[in-house]
């Protein structure tokens, strides 16, 4: 089945240590997206890639960097996490047409220490 | 600021009844309105889309979209416990790719 992969499911770590997320889709979608959801929250877009286009929200925090080497990887590095910065990290993917609809990964839940 | 306002509930409703779930949106030229469902814990999944006005069902699922009074709602009919979670209500924003989010109604059903 297609769909959207993100890893790890669970992620620990340290205040101030750097992390990277994961996400990779079997969808071919051109857009993906990083949100950040907190609890009890919407979801807050952090970034998204039209292709190779990155755009990047203009409240997003310089500490949030993304990737996306290839069509179907996209990466989400916190060069330096706060405990704010706790949350549900979510992938999404959509097609880039005019329906166009999103499809999420299953998220990863990070915690900061 | 667009914005898309949801009851954050919870909204209790009996097994077997019709759970009504509704959202607001504020921007009139908004053409693209999506109910997403939320399980604690895990991310969201895409129950249904509408594009145009009135009714558009799918099993016990309906979405109605009224344009000129900027509302979308969703109904589930024939509640199941397992329908309980929270309802995402996201609009297109002004660009293809961004979603405006309501912050959910958590829907709860009681056996």
């Amino acid at each position: 089945d297609a769909m959207v992969i993100q890893n790890p499911r669970y992620q620990v770590t340290q205040f101030g240590k750097p992390v990277t997320l994961s996400c990779s889709q079997t969808l071919n979608h051109n857009v993906m997206y990083w949100y950040q959801q907190k609890s009890s929250q919407a979801p807050k877009l952090l970034f998204h890639y039209y292709d190779k286009d990155f755009n990047n929200e203009a409240d997003t925090p310089d500490n949030f960097q993304s990737r996306r080497p290839n069509t179907s990887f996209c990466f989400l590095d916190i060069r330096s996490p706060g405990l704010g910065d706790a949350a549900m990290y979510l992938c999404a993917t959509s097609s880039g047409r005019d329906t166009d609809t999103q499809y999420f990964g299953p998220g990863t839940r990070l915690t900061v220490l | 600021q667009k914005e898309v306002e949801q009851n954050s509930g919870p909204l209790s409703v009996p097994e077997g009844a019709i759970a009504s779930l509704n959202c607001t949106y504020s921007d009139r030229g908004s053409q693209s309105f999506f109910w997403y469902r939320q399980y604690s814990g895990k991310s969201p999944e895409l129950i249904m889309f509408i594009y145009s006005n009135g009714d558009k069902e799918d099993g016990r699922f309906t979405a109605q979209l009224n344009k000129a009074s900027q509302y979308v709602s969703l109904l589930i009919r024939d509640s199941q416990p397992s329908d309980s979670a929270t309802y995402l209500c996201a609009v297109r924003g002004d660009s293809n790719y961004q979603l405006i989010w309501g912050a959910g109604t958590k829907l709860i059903i009681k056996p």
